[in-house]
């Protein structure tokens, strides 16, 4: 299957600052990137999908300006939490999609990256 | 809305032990279903898939079957080893034709210890 890399897989950040995860496909194309906030226990909730050159469309109760997405390159979208706070602490997943050799067109995850905001 | 329950875990067992993790789902159109599978320190893997009712998706000894009737999507294993420990997710998708290409929902996924 395709491998899809984010970046960094932890990070721990003061309260305030801004930080940002990176999600690659490594070796297709993808034109979809979708985002998704893990909570422990809890299932993964989709935050936004972006498309490659577009502006990201944000699930209901997501803030977008808080959650800036952008997916400027076929293999690279980018997570930025703004002013992060405690409550942002969360596990952020990323999976893409796009059209492989053969036709294969099914969605791949990242390993995720967790986030602690103290 | 469209939503995914699965049994809560975690779930612990022996070597050579049967495996049932249940799903149930609702959803607003006619879903494909889905298990993924979670190891630890990687990315969500598609375990297997159906995309109409009766469908049986089977890999590495897993199945489940696509029961409308019953909105379930079981998935069961007759002999677990060590190496399939890891977390399991139950999904479904409305919108992409028999992939995962489209949204995804998610169960809130299921712990598997197994124990040598």
């Amino acid at each position: 299957g395709a491998v899809v890399s984010q970046h960094p897989s932890w990070v721990i950040c003061k309260s305030g600052t801004s930080v940002k995860i990176e999600c690659r496909s490594l070796d297709f194309q993808a034109t979809t990137m979708f985002w998704y906030r893990q909570f422990p226990k809890q299932s993964l909730m989709l935050m936004a999908t972006s498309n490659e050159g577009s502006k990201a469309t944000y699930e209901q109760g997501v803030e977008k300006d808080k959650f800036l997405i952008n997916h400027a390159s076929l293999t690279l979208s980018t997570l930025t939490v703004t002013s992060a706070h405690p409550e942002d602490s969360s596990f952020y997943i990323c999976s893409a999609r796009g059209r492989l050799p053969g036709g294969y067109n099914e969605q791949f995850f990242g390993p995720g990256t967790r986030l602690t905001v103290l | 809305g469209d939503s995914v329950t699965q049994m809560e875990g975690p779930v612990t067992l022996s070597e050579e032990a049967f495996l049932t993790i249940n799903c149930t789902y609702t959803a607003t159109g006619y879903p494909s279903l889905f298990w993924y599978v979670q190891y630890p320190g990687e990315g969500l893997q598609l375990l297997l898939k159906a995309t109409k009712a009766d469908d049986k998706g089977s890999n590495k000894g897993f199945e489940a079957t696509y029961r409308k009737e019953t909105t379930s999507f079981h998935l069961e294993k007759g002999s677990v080893q060590v190496s399939d420990s890891a977390v399991y997710f139950c999904a479904l998708s409305v919108d992409a034709g028999g992939t995962s290409y489209g949204k995804l929902t998610f169960g809130q996924g299921t712990i598997l210890t197994v124990h040598p």
